[in-house]
């Protein structure tokens, strides 16, 4: 069974850092892309970045450019966003997701969510 | 950068009614376009993927249709349990993609 598991998140001032995690188990990890996709409060979806199969090919969404970083550890099965520079308008609930394929934008399994709330 | 125009933003049908949610992107996307339903307090579920292919344990009531900017999802026969929030999204590849604003579907 698929799972992933979301990790991190909590309360930050403006201005501060935070990283997020995900653990993966259930299927080979390294054999897929993955994503952080966001959720604001009441609102809807926003991709976040993602990463493929061997951090050969990363994107981000224009809002966290320059900002966040996403990355891997294929021997750890883990997914990771460094988030820097937190803006009150970053808050939201994290999902971290599994792409279809190595490269793929389109995610057939979602954790559940971290909550980061950005505010002083 | 492409905008995907999701309509209607929120609609009410009685059971067993047909419900169509329209998708529109700012350019030709071909069929890069998925389909994803979200219970209130849930992550999303991935029911659609390019355009009209039902992902593996959906139910048949779901379709998809479309290529280039316009795309339609359906619920052939609205069921209870399919009260949610229904999102589209285009991709590129993974370093280029976008949602619509989401489509929150109600009993009447």
């Amino acid at each position: 069974e698929v799972q992933l598991v979301e990790s991190g998140g909590g309360l930050v001032q403006p201005g501060r850092s935070l990283r997020l995690s995900c653990a993966a188990s259930g299927f080979t990890f390294d054999d897929y892309a993955m994503h952080w996709v966001r959720q604001a409060p009441g609102k809807g979806l926003e991709w976040v970045s993602g990463i493929s199969w061997n951090s050969g090919s990363i994107g981000y969404a224009d809002s966290v450019k320059g900002r966040f970083t996403i990355s891997r550890d294929n021997a750890k099965n883990s997914l990771y966003l460094q988030m820097n520079s937190l803006r009150a308008e970053d808050t939201a609930l994290y999902y971290c997701a599994k792409g279809y394929n190595w490269n793929s934008a389109t995610f057939d399994y979602w954790g559940q969510g971290t909550l980061v709330t950005v505010s002083s | 950068d492409i905008q995907m125009t999701q309509s209607p933003s929120s609609l009410s049908a009685s059971v067993g009614d047909r419900v169509t949610i329209t998708c529109q992107a700012s350019q030709d996307i071909s069929n890069y376009l998925n389909w994803y339903q979200q219970k209130p307090g849930k992550a999303p579920k991935l029911l659609i993927y390019d355009a009209s292919n039902l992902e593996t344990g959906v139910p048949s009531r779901f379709s998809g249709s479309g290529s280039g900017t316009d795309f339609t999802f359906t619920i052939s026969s609205l069921q209870p349990e399919d009260i949610a929030t229904y999102y589209c999204q285009q991709y590129d590849n993974l370093r280029v993609l976008t949602f619509g604003g989401g489509t929150k579907v109600e009993i009447k």
